[in-house]
């Protein structure tokens, strides 16, 4: 299986501030079409996840420009800036190129 | 609006089975891939299964292979996943939704205890 690794897993980040994820795969994301399925994904206490970026780099609607997806291959980031108190919870990163998709650990971002 | 609402999620004892359901509604379900995605109590997320358009191309995690049956009813847009022989460990809130997880229901939770 791809083995999905994020860091770091904790985050404290003042508001207003930009923070930066990052997230590793255990093998090449890009699939035969070229396209790298990594997705991104945020899950605030208490809420089903939501999500918000797709093929690396693709803003879902409704998701804020402050969110920017960038990587291929192996090594992927996700950024927030100007950080706001509703962007606290825990982001996931996932793969969809090689079943069984599989999810990195999560990394959890607090208000310092 | 999309709206994905599983049921069926309750108590049971190691070795049990249960039967969740998710009603979908708002998009075009028999033209989605659908999946079950689940989440163990303060853990992470993990694919447990996905179904084709058809319902004829099915795929598993591991760990739940030949004990978890996922199928699908086009006519009534509905996913239900059959678990049997459970574990401890199966125990979580399982979601439904399409394969591309552009859409989320609130989940339900399965605890297997005894």
């Amino acid at each position: 299986d791809v083995v999905m690794t994020q860091s770091p897993l904790s985050l404290p980040v003042a508001l207003g501030q930009s923070a930066s994820i990052s997230c590793r795969s255990s093998q090449s994301l890009v699939y035969s079409d070229g396209i790298s399925y990594l997705n991104w994904f945020h899950q605030r206490p208490g809420e089903s996840p939501r999500r918000l970026i797709s093929q690396a780099s693709k803003r879902d609607s409704g998701v804020p420009d402050r969110f920017s997806g960038s990587g291929s291959g192996t090594d992927f980031t996700l950024r927030i800036s100007r950080v706001e108190a509703g962007d606290v919870g825990v982001y996931y990163c996932m793969q969809g190129t090689d079943w069984p998709w599989t999810f990195g650990q999560g990394t959890k971002v607090e208000i310092k | 609006e999309v709206q994905l609402v599983e049921s069926g999620g309750g108590l049971v004892q190691p070795g049990g089975s249960l039967r969740l359901s998710c009603a979908a509604s708002g998009l075009t379900f028999s033209r989605l891939w659908m999946a079950w995605v689940r989440q163990a109590p303060g853990k992470g997320l993990e694919w447990v299964a996905i179904i084709n358009q058809a319902g004829d191309e099915k795929s598993y995690v591991d760990s739940v292979r030949g004990r978890f049956i996922i199928d699908r009813d086009n006519a009534q847009n509905s996913l239900s996943l059959h678990m049997t022989s459970l574990r401890v460990e199966d125990t979580a809130i399982y979601y439904c939704g399409p394969s591309s997880l552009d859409y989320w229901g609130r989940g339900t939770l399965v605890t297997v205890s005894s």
